[in-house]
């Protein structure tokens, strides 16, 4: 997936430690959040999701965090392995379903050995 | 694993000419979607289907873009006549419910 940008921001993290990335979003009216992961030549790949009745929920390995007093959303990567290493975005949507998702500008993972 | 699947991976054309995406859904979901990435942007939402019509459309979902579920299977994104700033990468996605499956994509290359 093309999902290589000149200006990405970059997030390098060592085998083994933990991972944060962050998003900001707009819509106070959000109320269902997202994190996907690209992997290159791959499309969007579903990680994690989040409504905005809850402000933590715990996956494998990761955990999304939602404060919407400040409209951020983070994704914690725990004990990051060398296949982490990707693109990740930050989706909000309003109606609570996947449709006529706004997708954030993308954080790169690198995963150093 | 169920998967969506799009076909062509690649597809270059010239200006004005019409081009077909295809993507065929995980079966048993029921709403369809097509983004664009151009490179080095964001994932952009273009449109999503529902029961077999648009539920809902971006503003670059013009004129010149239609979709169309022909079959039981198919899912289809029609840009009528192509534009430079068209390229991009294509990806539809299906959902049943909440979270939705994206396909590999389909970069388009318009000269």
């Amino acid at each position: 997936g093309e999902s290589v940008g000149l200006h990405l921001p970059t997030l390098s993290v060592q085998e083994g430690d933990n991972s944060i990335i962050n998003c900001a979003y707009s819509n106070s009216a959000s109320d269902y959040f997202i994190w996907y992961k690209q992997e290159s030549g791959k499309g969007p790949q579903f990680i994690i999701d989040i409504r905005s009745n809850m402000d933590k929920r715990q996956g494998q390995r990761v955990t999304v965090l939602l404060n919407k007093t400040v409209k951020h959303l983070s994704l914690q990567i725990a004990a990051t392995q060398p296949g982490d290493s990707a693109v990740y975005f930050c989706a909000e949507n309003i109606d609570g379903t996947a449709s006529k998702l706004t997708f954030g500008t993308g954080t790169r993972l690198q995963v150093t050995l | 694993e169920p998967e969506v699947t799009q076909t062509p991976s690649h597809q270059v054309t010239q200006m004005g000419q019409e081009v077909i995406l295809r993507c065929v859904p995980i079966s048993n979901h029921l709403y369809f979607y097509w983004y664009r990435q151009i490179l080095g942007q964001k994932v952009e939402f273009l449109v999503s289907f529902y029961n077999n019509e648009i539920s809902e459309k971006s503003e670059i979902f013009d004129d010149q873009f239609s979709v169309e579920r022909p079959d039981g299977s198919n899912f289809t994104l029609k840009i009528r006549s192509t534009k430079l700033e068209d390229s991009a990468m294509y990806f539809c996605a299906s959902c049943q419910y909440t979270e939705a499956f994206f396909g590999q994509g389909t970069r388009l290359t318009v000269v």
